[in-house]
């Protein structure tokens, strides 16, 4: 039972163009949402959270739009840098704080 | 990530082996989240605890598994009898208090890496 999903495994962009990361849930009680950045053998790195209430939240390179109505969400990179190459996963909190993880796109940003 | 001790981390295991994986949290940090990472997959949900108290194990398999949070000391994920499929990356995650969630408040260790022979 995925309540978060990340339909695409993978994406490769060229380096100074925009990276959009898509991410779907099914249920509607959560209440934040968060993305984080993976690199192989280390642990998650939080990166920027957007709360139910918004629909967008910046902050730098990076942008989080939520669509409540859609129960989608996405994450903007703009510009790629090839140090953005990395595993990306969405995350979404209940009023529990229970907090579930998508399966991950794949970053590559091509110099 | 710093702050947040996992250990080991790498274990090797034989089949019907038991492992125990830990946890230290940030100082100050009562709540503990552990994630399943198989190959290839998402990191998948299995018990959020705090201290001496299981909040939710709706993710945790239903034999062979169990955690606890003790009033001192590291959470521990324990599982008997390993299998194969047990193989995977584990990550706990720590929070302050149960109020105080947000991006920034909430820690990831490195992990560790069961493999199971």
């Amino acid at each position: 039972d995925q309540q978060v999903k990340q339909n695409s495994p993978s994406l490769s962009v060229q380096e100074g163009r925009i990276s959009i990361l898509n991410c779907d849930y099914t249920n509607s009680m959560f209440d934040y949402f968060l993305w984080y950045k993976k690199y192989p053998a280390e642990g998650p790195t939080f990166l920027i959270s957007i709360s139910s209430i918004k629909d967008k939240n910046e902050d730098g390179r990076f942008t989080v739009f939520l669509n409540k109505s859609a129960k989608h969400l996405s994450l903007h990179i703009v510009p790629s840098q090839p140090g953005d190459s990395a595993v990306y996963f969405c995350a979404a909190k209940t009023g529990a704080n229970n907090l579930f993880f998508g399966t991950g796109t794949r970053l590559t940003v091509i110099p | 990530n710093a702050g947040v001790m996992q250990n080991p981390r790498h274990l090797v295991r034989r089949r019907g082996q038991e492992a125990r994986l830990r946890c230290s949290p940030m100082k100050g940090h009562s709540h503990v989240y552990w994630y399943r990472q198989l190959p290839e997959e998402g990191l998948k949900f299995m018990v959020y605890l705090q201290k001496e108290n299981i909040i939710d194990e709706s993710g945790m398999p239903k034999e062979r598994f169990s955690a606890e949070f003790p009033k001192e000391g590291p959470s521990i994920l324990r599982i008997q009898q390993v299998v194969r499929g047990d193989s995977a990356a584990y990550f706990c995650a720590t929070l302050p208090t149960r109020t105080d969630f947000s991006g920034n408040t909430i820690y990831f260790g490195e992990g560790s890496w069961l493999t199971v022979v």
